[in-house]
């Protein structure tokens, strides 16, 4: 099983669709949680951490849910500029602490 | 915010030959930097840890003697690729954070593309 899994879509929604990326991961110990973005050939960016009580940024909410060890983010109101790959990012403690990427989601906002 | 320069952004090497990637934390003290391959189309697969001052630690599947890390100072981190093949031919990009907390974001370095001829 990978370390963090996400569907890598992509997801073609049109402008102002609310969609929702879902990411997975296996080492129940992790201890912090990050959505990364990622323009086609440029290094990725922090969108937002996740925090357990779950937290809004604008348009975009992160979600964590410990005990099915998932976490969330959910985009309102799609703009053409969100259009990107979306990284699900979560930090392990294996006797070090790593982060470790998902595959990242690839989102096609048309207009 | 915090700004990380890797540093070639691009080179093309023979293959054999071994090239250097730097990566500079510019205005904050890295204690830890990540370095990543990701190859076309797919995520970014960590290659390894590294704390300053100490060896880096490798992802399984990673050959150590073949990337070698060099993290001596709490702003520098070297990655090089030691007789370099065209399957080495890849995106490597580099990550660094501050602190030891796990909440503390990491920032990325541009990338450097390689491809060996």
């Amino acid at each position: 099983r990978k370390e963090v899994e996400q569907d890598p879509g992509p997801f073609n929604v049109p402008e102002g669709a609310t969609v929702a990326f879902n990411c997975t991961y296996s080492n129940s110990a992790s201890q912090s949680f990050f959505w990364y973005r990622q323009d086609c050939r440029k290094e990725p960016k922090l969108l937002m951490s996740v925090y357990s009580s779950g937290n809004e940024d604008g348009r975009f909410t992160a979600q964590l849910n410990r005990a099915s060890q998932y976490i969330s983010l959910l985009i309102r109101d799609s703009k053409l500029s969100d259009s990107a790959t979306y990284l699900c990012v979560v930090n392990m403690n294996t006797g070090f602490q790593k982060l470790v990427f998902g595959t990242g989601t690839r989102l096609l906002v048309s207009p | 915010g915090a700004v990380v320069s890797q540093h070639p952004s691009r080179v093309i090497c023979k293959s054999g030959t071994s090239v250097k990637i730097e990566c500079r934390s510019l205005d904050f003290q890295a204690t830890t930097m990540f370095w990543y391959r990701q190859f076309p189309k797919q995520s970014l697969m960590l290659m390894a840890t590294s704390n300053e001052g100490s060896k880096a630690t490798y992802e399984q599947g990673v050959e150590k003697d073949k990337f070698l890390i060099n993290h001596a100072s709490l702003t520098l981190s070297t990655l090089t690729v030691t007789s370099a093949h065209p399957e080495d031919s890849s995106f490597y990009i580099c990550s660094a954070r501050e602190g030891g907390s796990s909440n503390t974001e990491a920032f990325f370095g541009q990338g450097t593309r390689l491809t060996v001829v």
